[in-house]
Formats: C-alpha cells, structure tokens, sequence
C-alpha cells in the first residue's frame, strides 16, 4: 500500500533561516506528489504540487522537488518568517481516477522572531 | 481550485445527540471526503462520498454512526450520531476537482466538543 513519512517535529527555527521538512514516500504507482499547509485553527491550504519526476513545485518561496530515485519529496525554504508558523502535511495521490490523499503525520513548524 | 465552505465551524454537544455539518464547494465536483483529524494529529479518512451512491467508507467507520448524504455535485453532510467524548475532533470536508491531479481542497473544518 502507499505511504508517507515525515521527519517528526517541532521543527524550532529562527526568523530567517533555511527550513528543510523531509518526506519520503511508497507508492505502487507513479504518484502525484503535494505539500499543504495548516495554520492554526484553520483548514488545511494546498501548497504546492509535483505531478511527474524531477518536477519543482514552488509557492510561497516554497520549493520541493520530486525524486523518484530516492522516492523523496522535501518541502524546502531559504528563509522563513514567523508567519510560516503551522503544521506541514506530504500528501500522494495515485495517478488512478478515483485514488485518495495518502497523508504523512505532519510536522510542526515554529518560527521565532 | 475550489472553495469550500463548512457549517457549522464549532459547536459544543451533549452525549448521545446528533450533528449534522453541511459543506458547500463552489464548484460541480464528483468527488468529496469526510475526515476527522484528533488534536495533533494527521488526518483520518472517514469515507467517499460520492453523488448519486452511497459513500464509502473506510475501515472503522459506519455508515450508522457517520451517516452522509450528497444529494448534488456541490453539496454534502455528514451526522455524527450518538456522540460520546470520543467523538470530540475537528470534521473537515474537501472536494477533488475534475481536472487536476488527485489534490484535493479543504474546508475550514468543524470543530466539535461532545460533553
């Protein structure tokens, strides 16, 4: 079956610095691959997406790539505010009509002014 | 994308009533969900509703107690019936637009409190 892991949080960070949240994924197909974004007491926000190999998905100053030779997905940004502050969700889709969101556990992120 | 809207956002409930929470999408879509997500935690699937069948559920939840209705392509509810503590969790409904590539857009969520 499909699944996806991510690097536990909270992640602690000061206002400015690079952010890496790692995620790795198992898929017995050829997935489509999504960041979303919770802030808190909200819904969860579609943040950016990967459909193909070696395909850069960007928003926000946020960046991920997907590796399909090291089944990753890493949610990457160079400098973080303190308005970043949420919980971070790797979801995958299969490329089938009908699939659902496969999600990781979430990471939490904590950005200090 | 599509915008989805959720009534009601929070509510505080008794043990052993009900509650209905209505989702809107502002657009047709074929597909919706139900999910519960617990304090802290990730998301759980509740089930596939689907317009014009019954909605799928996954392991763990049934249809008596989670009871959903989709009488159109923009509309959906899901009842949480007989609650106890336990039920206690935010209910979020997302919808997956006909084209794109299995993403899916959320609601704010519902956040319940059972007493």
């Amino acid at each position: 079956g499909n699944s996806v892991t991510q690097m536990e949080g909270p992640v602690t960070l000061s206002e400015e610095a690079f952010l890496t949240i790692n995620c790795t994924y198992t898929a017995t197909g050829y997935p489509s691959l999504f960041w979303y974004v919770q802030y808190p007491g909200e819904g969860l926000q579609l943040l950016l997406k990967a459909t193909k190999a070696d395909d850069k998905g960007s928003n926000k100053g946020f960046e991920a790539t997907y590796r399909k030779e090291t089944t990753s997905f890493h949610l990457e940004k160079g400098s973080v505010q303190v308005s970043d502050s949420a919980v971070y969700f790797c979801a995958l889709s299969e490329d089938s009509g009908y699939s659902t969101l496969t999600f990781g556990k979430g990471t939490m992120l904590l950005v200090s002014p | 994308s599509a915008v989805i809207s959720q009534k009601p956002s929070r509510d505080i409930c008794q043990r052993g009533t009900s509650l209905t929470i209505q989702c809107q999408v502002d657009s047709q879509v074929t597909m919706m969900f139900w999910y519960r997500q617990q304090p802290g935690q990730s998301l759980t699937l509740i089930a596939t509703a689907n317009q014009g069948s019954e909605a799928t559920y996954e392991s763990g939840f049934v249809i008596d107690k989670f009871p959903i209705s989709r009488p159109n392509l923009t509309f959906s509810t899901l009842t949480v019936s007989n609650m106890s503590p336990e039920d206690s969790s935010i209910y979020l409904c997302s919808a997956r637009p006909e084209s794109g590539f299995g993403e899916q857009f959320f609601g704010p969520g519902t956040r319940l409190t059972v007493l």
